[in-house]
């Protein structure tokens, strides 16, 4: 199976910071990654897909970029409702794998 | 807009068959476009993809290793809905379960998911 690892695991900001989330994969998984918010009690909500396409009605604070192994999640000015925990997930090898999670918390 | 609704018990006892279904609307089980995921969610094994069920011309099913020799997902085209069934249970099962869709041309991105149940292994 494909490894999925981000770091950090927990990250404090403030609102308004600019926030960077990085997701490796153990092999190259080209461009077929995922990011996903989840708000406590909630299913994951699917933010970006392809590495870098925004999902309809995602802020545009919200970016992706990256390919091959290395990925990043930039949130470029924290809101109030984007303290939540951040999951990258490869939809390029079966079976698909996630990440352990970031949490982004009030600094 | 897909909606999926999940239902089924909170509370299984070990060696038994945990049962949940997702019920959909706005989308059909037979659509050959889409699959029809169960996926979990534990603080020991993080989110864990189980298995899917999907229609391309006939019907086919994938699950994980790590469960394959438990589970079972069926559609139910007549009640638009699938279910998973797994099998002798043990605490390590315990966890919140997510029905889950994805669709071609993204096949394994999953754009809607279920409420979530919270599925507690104990006697």
């Amino acid at each position: 199976d494909i490894q999925m690892t981000q770091s950090p695991s927990t990250l404090s900001a403030s609102v308004g910071d600019r926030v960077t989330i990085t997701c490796r994969a153990s092999q190259s998984i080209t461009t077929w990654l995922a990011w996903y918010q989840q708000k406590p009690g909630k299913a994951p909500n699917l933010l970006i897909s392809k590495a870098s396409t925004l999902e309809s009605g995602v802020p545009s604070t919200f970016s992706g970029s990256g390919s091959g192994t290395e990925f990043t999640l930039t949130i470029s000015s924290l809101q109030p409702d984007d303290f939540a925990t951040y999951y990258c997930q490869q939809y390029h090898t079966f079976p698909w794998t996630f990440g352990q999670g970031t949490k982004v918390e009030i600094k | 807009q897909v909606q999926l609704q999940q239902s089924g018990p909170g509370l299984v006892k070990p060696s038994q068959t945990l049962s949940l279904t997702c019920a959909i609307s706005g989308d059909s089980v037979s659509n050959n476009r889409a699959a029809w995921n169960w996926i979990r969610q534990s603080p020991s094994r993080g989110l864990e993809w189980l298995g899917r069920t999907y229609y391309r011309s006939k019907l086919y099913n994938d699950y994980a290793l790590s469960v394959r020799s438990r589970i079972t997902i069926n559609p139910d085209t007549s009640k638009n809905q699938f279910s998973l069934q797994l099998n002798s249970v043990t605490p390590e099962d315990t966890a919140v379960y997510y029905c889950a869709r994805d669709e071609a041309p993204h096949s394994g991105r999953f754009d809607y998911w279920g409420q979530g149940t919270l599925v507690t292994v104990s006697s």
